[in-house]
Parts: structure tokens; C-alpha cells; sequence
């Protein structure tokens, strides 16, 4: 268990549709970082908060939306969903806010669009 | 542009063998550099970070990892691999905007 916990692990749901995943940070860190794994593109960066701000965006689709709450939970929000968007989602934490930190990993969320 | 790269998409090695799992990156400044493991059905795990100091890093399961400036690559080492080695390894690169970049990432295979 790494600290960073995840849920749902799975999520199949159809196309057009509208989910929230969920992320609670390991103990004592400030920022979340979301990430979205996909078989064909990788590892790809999608935002970063710092205890309740925006730090940085990465490539996240406008039909996409997160927040980290006062007790720096974080939620991502995937809106209008499309095949294309099937894919594990990782949430990760650090103590800090930049990349010079190690980030910890929560186990992701599986995430089918049929 | 500031970018990682890893060269090999899949690696396979004998148990026993050493295992090298290459890294090279381009960033403005002095790397910050780090690997990452991803075993079947899990998320990411730290394995080991370069920011200054000897160009040997050690780190967790028998890893270590060489910065070489001259060749900006930060290759991943083993002496003896292991089958439980195998799983997707990542090299990714802090930017100057203090973000990471991730490497497309290497799955290494380890045959008994």
C-alpha cells in the first residue's frame, strides 16, 4: 500500500456519459498529480494542484475537470466520455510542489468506455 | 525542446544476466533525473533519483542508475536480473518549468 488511495478501481460506463474519480493523498503531502495511462500514448500529464491550487496543466481535454479540496483529497472529473477515453488513471502525491520530488503513486482507476 | 528519451521499447535478458535499460534526456541546466517502475496491475513506483553528486546512484531492488553529463543519459543498471524484475520501467527528467517529463517507458523481460 503505497499511501495514495484510489477509487473506483474499475469503472466501465457508456459513451456520452459523466464520472468522477477520486484520490486521497498519502499522509502529509500537499499536491496531486493526475495522470492518464493509455495502451498506444504512454504516460500522459493531465494537472497538478498544490494544496487546494492549480500548479500546472498538462494535456487534459476540456471535457475534463479536477479540484483539490481544503482536505486536499482530489477529484477528476471526465465528462461527454468517448471510446477514446478507456484508460487507467493514476492519482500520485508529493510532499511539495515541484518535480524534484519523489511522487507516490496511488494503484489507479480502470476506466472502460463501451 | 527539453525531452526524454528511451530508446527500446521492450528489453529482454536471461536471469542472471545484467540488465542496462537506457535513458537519454535534454533539459536547459543542470537534470534532475529519476526511474520509475510500473510491475503488472499496479501504479508506479520510485526506484531511484539522480539531483547531484556521484554519477552512481543506487536504489531500491538492486537497482542503480549512471548519470553521464558528457552523454546527457542516465542509464538504468543490474548486475544479476531476476524474472521478478520484469515490469514497465520509466526515466523521466524534471523541465525548467519544475515539471517532470516521462519517457515513452521500456518493458523489460527477464527469461528464466
Amino acid at each position: 500500500d503505497s499511501g495514495v488511495t484510489q477509487t473506483p478501481k474499475h469503472l466501465i460506463t457508456a459513451t456520452g456519459q459523466r464520472v468522477t474519480l477520486r484520490c486521497s493523498p498519502r499522509s502529509g503531502d500537499l499536491s496531486v498529480y493526475w495522470y492518464q495511462q493509455s495502451l498506444d500514448q504512454g504516460l500522459q500529464f493531465l494537472i497538478q494542484y498544490y494544496n487546494g491550487e492549480e500548479r500546472a496543466k498538462g494535456n487534459i481535454l476540456e471535457r475534463f475537470s479536477a479540484q483539490q479540496f481544503p482536505d486536499l483529497h482530489s477529484e477528476l472529473n471526465l465528462s461527454s466520455l468517448e471510446l477514446g477515453d478507456s484508460a487507467l488513471y493514476f492519482c500520485a502525491s508529493s510532499l511539495q510542489g515541484y518535480g524534484a520530488n519523489v511522487l507516490t503513486f496511488g494503484a489507479g482507476s480502470r476506466l472502460t468506455v463501451l | 525542446a527539453q525531452s526524454v528519451a528511451q530508446p527500446e521499447d521492450q528489453v529482454n535478458v536471461a536471469e542472471g544476466n545484467p540488465l542496462t535499460v537506457k535513458c537519454t534526456y535534454s533539459v536547459s541546466g543542470n537534470p534532475y533525473l529519476f526511474w520509475y517502475v510500473q510491475y503488472p496491475n499496479r501504479g508506479l513506483q520510485f526506484l531511484l533519483k539522480y539531483i547531484t553528486g556521484d554519477n552512481l546512484v543506487k536504489g531500491s531492488y538492486g537497482f542503480e542508475a549512471e548519470f553521464n553529463k558528457s552523454q546527457t543519459s542516465f542509464h538504468l543498471k543490474k548486475p544479476s536480473a531476476l524474472v521478478s524484475d520484469s515490469a514497465l520501467y520509466f526515466c523521466a527528467v524534471v523541465d525548467s518549468n519544475y515539471q517532470l517529463i516521462w519517457g515513452a517507458g521500456t518493458k523489460l523481460i527477464i527469461k528464466p
